[in-house]
């Protein structure tokens, strides 16, 4: 049963603009959250994370949001920029039971920037 | 950038074999974890680390085996690889459980 869904495979978005990548959760026990960027023949590296005990959290041209009632996050780049294309995942962790020790990671979006 | 390391970074081998993937840091961080990377399927958990000797199942962990002699080193051996095995595999580190991992570059493995 999958935990963490990320619904869309890919988004296309051009230069300069909103890119908007969203994720869902099922587990009420979640209460810290992560967005990994990753490149092709490269790891994920860590990009942003918010707590369950915000609903924004903001990184220069990233920002993601929480909705705790609705078990939703998404981040938001803007403007996005032709480097910010790869596959981002979302990723989900309880600091008390439910699933101690491990982040639980979505199935990741593939974000293309066209010039 | 955080000091891990996987190798080997490519592995060819043929089906039946017994493969062993290496995961070893520099940063002294108590947990470890194995992850596969196959399309659709996102980053699937194998096996984790919380400390020296002490391991745990992921969620696709049949088919693999791990040992941690070592805070610095974390093996996967895939004791008799099979065709579906076939896949990107990751090393991660953290410091604290539930928080932000520091990835390893990866090893592509392939079993013909």
């Amino acid at each position: 049963d999958q935990q963490v869904k990320q619904n869309s495979p890919s988004l296309s978005v051009q230069e300069g603009r909103i890119s908007i990548l969203n994720c869902d959760y099922t587990n009420s026990m979640f209460d810290y959250f992560l967005w990994y960027k990753k490149y092709p023949a490269e790891g994920p590296t860590f990009l942003i994370s918010i707590s369950s005990i915000k609903d924004k959290n903001e990184d220069g041209r990233f920002t993601v949001f929480l909705n705790k009632s609705a078990k939703h996050l998404s981040l938001h780049i803007v403007p996005s920029q032709p480097g910010d294309s790869a596959v981002y995942f979302c990723a989900a962790s309880a600091e008390s039971g439910g699933s101690n020790y491990k982040l639980t990671f979505g199935k990741g979006t593939l974000l293309t920037v066209n010039p | 950038d955080a000091g891990i390391t996987q190798s080997p970074r490519h592995k060819v081998t043929e089906t039946g074999t017994p493969v062993t993937l290496r995961c070893h840091q520099t940063e002294n961080h108590r947990y470890m974890y194995w992850y596969r990377q196959d399309p659709g399927h996102g980053l699937r958990l194998i096996h984790y680390s919380y400390g020296v000797k002490d391991t745990d199942k992921g969620e696709v962990s049949d088919g693999y085996s791990v040992s941690r002699s070592k805070t610095e080193d974390f093996l996967l051996t895939l004791e008799s690889a099979t065709s579906s095995q076939t896949s990107v595999y990751f090393c991660a580190i953290s410091r604290l459980p539930n928080y932000g991992y520091t990835f390893g570059s990866g090893t592509r493995l392939t079993v013909v």
